[in-house]
């Protein structure tokens, strides 16, 4: 079966600093990679999604960048962190071409910038 | 551009009632709609999910349906519990777009 793993699980960091939280997928290959935003009030928001290694689609502009540098690795960056970056940040995997799109998500990571 | 709608934003209701949460979409032109379920600090479950072609999933006390020429889906939950006690949010797959929830309160 699938799994899929984010870490870390929460995360404090000072504005201005660095940021990397990492998502890995279990148990498929070639998955179509996303990742979301969840800020506080208000609904979820696409950020980044993969449909392959190297292969990034960016939905919204901001600070923050993403990568896949293997095929079930998805990692969020920034390289200095705004207040406005805190947040509830979702990774999700979805099959390709032929299959259903159904998404499923990891754990998340709660990140809170002061 | 795809809009998702869901109404009411909360709702709270005795243990033991069916209740619908409703969704809809502006962009008929979908190819999944997807329900999720998330708890407090939690990453979201998926509940079930509706391909076009399809006009309603079952999985237990749940029941979603989609019409897609009117915009909209439904999730239908019988005999509430406490244990459903959560935020619903649809997904409209093709646009990548959630919906904002309708957080859920069932009191015993």
């Amino acid at each position: 079966s699938q799994t899929i793993h984010q870490w870390p699980a929460t995360l404090v960091q000072p504005v201005g600093s660095p940021l990397s939280l990492e998502c890995t997928v279990e148990g498929t290959s070639n998955p179509n990679l996303y990742w979301y935003r969840q800020a506080a009030g208000r609904g979820l928001q696409l950020l980044f999604y993969s449909v392959g290694i190297g292969q990034i689609s960016s939905e919204v502009p901001q600070n923050l960048s993403a990568s896949r540098p293997q095929d079930r690795q998805f990692i969020l960056s920034s390289k200095k962190l705004l207040l406005s970056d805190s947040g509830f940040y979702l990774c999700a995997w979805s099959g390709v071409a032929g299959a259903t799109y159904e998404q499923f998500f990891g754990p998340g990571t709660r990140l809170t910038v002061l | 551009k795809q809009e998702v709608t869901q109404i009411p934003a909360a709702l709270s209701v005795p243990e033991g009632e069916n209740l619908v949460l409703n969704c809809s979409f502006t962009d008929s032109a979908i190819y999944n709609l997807q329900w999720f379920r998330q708890d407090p600090g939690k990453g979201l479950t998926s509940l079930l999910l509706i391909q076009s072609s399809q006009r309603e999933q079952t999985s237990g006390r749940l029941n979603a349906s989609l019409d897609k020429s009117s915009g909209r889906s439904t999730l239908y939950i019988a005999a509430s519990q406490p244990g459903d006690s959560a935020t619903y949010l649809c997904f409209a797959g093709t646009a990548l777009i959630f919906g904002k929830g309708t957080t859920l309160s069932v009191s015993s």
